[in-house]
């Protein structure tokens, strides 16, 4: 079982540019969601999925936009680059996003630099 | 709204030491999930442990258990005899039935090891 798969793991774009995250878990999990992780603030969600077709915000969705017409698949996509947005993103998946006992899995992290 | 805090921005510790770091969360519903997370050096999110709101008994793994205090609204993390490859950031969490859409974060806590 390969869990929670995220690509690339490093990427350097320029500012306006654009890129999508890639996530795919084998696990055929429900809930799919993608945080940034920025020094000193912890894990911010920044969209999620409960299901293919099914969408919604977390926390700080500016500038991002998803999609899930799988349930492997829940890619990010950065819509035009800033710097604000360098951070360290992951994608975490769970059997479900409606039991709260269900932990995340995580991928191994894709860490961004906006220049 | 959930919030997790965490008071300890590092913690340095002897080898085979026991070593607790704090958690407090604050939540309005009763039903809901803690969990603690370690991010070594490398990177990954490795969840090491939960504790249901209506479980009587503290959670353990191996040498991991959750000092779990309802009234006080706390879940320390109790780490016995510890080893070099403990030394990492710990992360608190919470998922509410709520808002088990959305785990919440605190901001961590950096523990070393020293020889």
């Amino acid at each position: 079982n390969a869990g929670v798969t995220q690509t690339p793991k490093f990427q350097v774009l320029k500012t306006g540019q654009s890129m999508t995250l890639q996530c795919a878990q084998d696990m055929n999990h429900e809930y799919m969601s993608w945080y940034r992780q920025d020094p000193g603030m912890g894990l911010r969600l920044i969209h999620y999925s409960v299901g293919a077709g099914i969408t919604d915000q977390g926390e700080v969705p500016n500038g991002y936009n998803v999609s899930r017409s799988t349930t492997e698949d829940f890619p990010l996509r950065l819509l035009s680059a800033a710097p604000s947005q360098t951070s360290v993103y992951f994608c975490a998946s769970s059997a479900t996003g409606f039991s709260y006992n269900s932990p995340l899995h995580f991928g191994n992290g894709t860490r961004l630099t906006v220049t | 709204a959930q919030k997790i805090t965490q008071t300890q921005p590092g913690m340095f510790v002897q080898e085979k030491e026991a070593v607790t770091l704090d958690c407090t969360y604050d939540t309005s519903d009763q039903s809901y999930g803690l969990f603690w997370y370690k991010q070594p050096s490398s990177g990954e999110m490795i969840f090491l442990i939960y504790q249901g709101s209506y479980d009587e008994q503290n959670a353990t793994e191996g040498r991991y258990s959750l000092n779990f205090q309802k009234a006080r609204k706390s879940a320390n993390l109790v780490i016995s005899a510890s080893q070099l490859g403990d030394s990492a950031m710990y992360f608190c969490a919470m998922r509410s039935i709520q808002g088990a859409q959305k785990l919440v974060f605190g901001q961590g806590t950096r523990l070393t090891i020293n020889p």
